[in-house]
């Protein structure tokens, strides 16, 4: 089972950042948190991951809480093409991921 | 990142009949595992596919169903046999690269209907 909440879905208006939310209360020392997301039809991105650090690419900024217990996926500038359904997974080296219910992000414009 | 392509990107099929999907990926990779999607659900892991050894199966997937192979480091198969309506889904492959704590990436799916 997925050691990941995440609220079914958000809106954000298209420019805006976008900021998704993940409680993992449970995550274990050595577990990272990743994120991924899925456009319809497609197969999953992966678009950041980070242990204790947030992290930032070119995609998004990832915050992790100091107790580690939940995390924030910022997209700064959201735009349409990133409607999509994202996931935050923890995972510990190169286990498989385990996918939960994620959130449904839709970008409006 | 790795680059994978799966074949075929989408099939109709008769039921009772089975359907083998390939995943190919352009570099040797660490670990390869198989999903299924079910419409309008998350993804669900099948089995992790073992390089030279049997497959190892999730709660709820046997080998007869999903019978699996991966002769190299970078090829594998999925079968879906004797299929029915409920086998229609979309059926993934990942990939985790050389290294610990690397992503994982994925195929772009096969989008299988049973009718």
């Amino acid at each position: 089972d997925a050691k990941t909440t995440q609220p079914p879905s958000m809106d954000c208006a298209e420019g805006r950042a976008a900021n998704l939310p993940c409680n993992h209360s449970t995550i274990s020392g050595n577990e990272y948190v990743y994120w991924y997301r899925q456009i319809h039809s497609q197969g999953p991105q992966y678009i950041i991951h980070g242990l204790k650090n947030n992290e930032t690419n070119e995609m998004a900024s990832l915050i992790i809480t100091e107790d580690r217990k939940s995390s924030t996926l910022i997209l700064p500038h959201a735009t349409l093409r990133d409607t999509a359904v994202y996931y935050c997974i923890v995972r510990s080296g190169n286990t498989p991921l385990v996918f939960g219910k994620g959130t449904r992000l839709s970008v409006i414009a | 990142s790795a680059v994978i392509s799966q074949k075929p990107s989408r099939d109709i099929c008769q039921r009772g009949t089975s359907l083998t999907i390939q995943c190919q990926v352009d570099s040797q990779v660490t670990m390869m595992f198989w999903y299924r999607q079910q419409p309008g659900q998350s993804l669900t892991l099948i089995a992790t596919a073992n390089q030279g050894s049997e497959a190892t199966y999730e709660s709820g997937f046997v080998i007869d169903k999903f019978p699996i192979s991966r002769p190299n480091l970078t090829f594998s198969t999925l079968t879906v046999s004797n299929m029915s309506p409920e086998d229609s889904s979309i059926y993934l492959c990942s990939v985790t690269g050389q290294g610990t704590n690397t992503e994982a990436f994925f195929g772009q799916g096969t989008r299988l209907t049973v009718v």
